[in-house]
Parts: structure tokens; C-alpha cells; sequence
């Protein structure tokens, strides 16, 4: 059975960091690109970035690019988020979702982590 | 990195069809076939519904299904059930450098 669990969430200060892990289990995690997703309270669903399957590939949206960093550990089946610089609209559920399919697809998301809530507030 | 458009509410009474619209540009939906759909109920995870514009993934009911024209896709539930009360997304692959963007959402109730 396919497993994403996130952790790694809380409160932070403006300005702060923080950094969310992604635990899978259930699939050969080197094979597949790897996303994160947000949702701030009572909005929509944002994508947030993505790497490919080698982990050579990162992409960002320009909301977060130069804040925050993406990164995989194959041998540890682990997604990573660092997020930097962190401001009040950062404020969000982040889930780690599961490409369909290797390399850097953009093709959907099969499977989803229960969400790691990170609120930025003084 | 606009968001795709989509209608903030659609309605219908169990057993009518419903389709909901996903706008996007020559950019994005319009350029790939890489159109995915979620629903997602209150406090839980995204569930991929609908994939590359019209695919299904195993498990999800054959009333779900997708289309694409130009620059908009869109879904459609047929025989609507109190199941299908849920908010719903489209996600369209935009180039490597802009990624994936996802729809505004859509409210689906069943009446």
C-alpha cells in the first residue's frame, strides 16, 4: 500500500524556517517525481514544486522561488521541502503528492500525503 | 502563473449530469494533453479522479469523465450521487519552467 507522510509543520515567525520531510513507503520511490502541494485556509489548492524521479530536475513556483528548496534522499524514500523566508500568505496545508509517472511528467498526482499544516504568524 | 479558471459552484439533483469547465491559455491547457482532475472532501487529501485529459485511474466510477477543447477541459459526473458532494480541481502541465498550475476549484453539490 502507497504511503506519503508528511511531518515537519507548526508555527513559525516571518522571517523563519522550516523544513518538512515526506516519508513513502509502498512504491519504488526513486522511480517517480515528486511534488508539493499547499493550501491556504479555506482557498484553493497551489502548486508549490516539483523534482524529477534522479532528483537532478527542481522546478518552483514563482510565488516561492529563491525561498524555498526542494530536494530528495532515494536511499531514505524521503521528499524534503526547506522552506526559507518564510511570510504570513506561506501560511498553508502542504501535502507531498506522487507523479504518475518517472522522470518529471507533469502528467497528475496518484497519490497524496494527509497534509503537515505550517502557520507563519508573530 | 495565472490559476485556470473554473466556476466556483455547480449544482444538480441526484442522477442529473453535471460538467464543470477548467479555462486555461494556448500555454497551458491548451498546449498539452496532461489535464488532470481531484475531488477533494472537507478535511481530507486530493483524490486524482481524471488524468492526461480523459484517463481513469483504477477504482474511480466509470461516471466521472473527461474532455478537452482548445484551451478549456472540462468534467462530467453522470448520474449525480450524494457522494459526489466535494470540491473538484483541474491541473494542467504548463512547460518545464512554469510546471503544473491548478484551477480556481469548484463547489459540486448535490441537491
Amino acid at each position: 500500500e502507497v504511503q506519503l507522510l508528511e511531518s515537519g509543520g507548526g508555527l513559525v515567525q516571518p522571517g523563519g524556517s522550516l523544513r518538512l520531510s515526506c516519508a513513502d513507503s509502498g512504491f519504488t520511490f526513486s522511480n517517480y517525481a515528486m511534488s508539493w502541494v499547499r493550501q491556504a485556509p479555506g482557498k484553493g489548492l497551489e502548486w508549490v514544486s516539483a523534482i524529477s524521479a534522479s532528483g537532478v530536475n527542481t522546478y518552483y513556483a514563482d510565488s516561492v522561488k529563491g525561498r524555498f528548496t526542494i530536494s530528495r534522499d532515494n536511499s531514505k524514500n524521503t521528499l524534503y521541502l526547506q522552506m526559507n523566508s518564510l511570510r504570513a500568505e506561506d501560511t498553508a496545508v502542504y501535502y507531498c503528492a506522487k507523479d504518475l509517472y518517472g522522470g518529471s511528467s507533469g502528467a497528475g498526482f496518484d497519490y497524496w500525503g494527509q497534509g503537515t499544516l505550517v502557520t507563519v504568524s508573530s | 502563473q495565472s490559476a485556470l479558471t473554473q466556476p466556483a459552484s455547480v449544482s444538480g439533483s441526484p442522477g442529473q449530469s453535471i460538467t464543470i469547465s477548467c479555462t486555461g491559455t494556448s500555454s497551458d491547457v491548451g498546449s498539452y494533453y496532461l489535464v488532470s482532475w481531484y475531488q477533494q472532501h472537507p478535511g481530507k487529501a486530493p483524490k486524482l479522479m481524471i488524468y492526461e485529459v480523459t484517463k481513469r485511474p483504477s477504482g474511480v466510477s466509470n461516471r466521472f469523465s473527461g474532455s478537452k477543447s482548445g484551451n478549456t477541459a472540462s468534467l462530467k459526473i453522470s448520474g449525480l450521487q450524494a457522494e459526489d458532494e466535494a470540491d473538484y480541481y483541474c491541473c494542467s502541465y504548463a512547460g518545464s519552467t512554469t510546471f503544473d498550475v491548478f484551477g480556481t476549484g469548484t463547489k459540486v453539490t448535490v441537491l
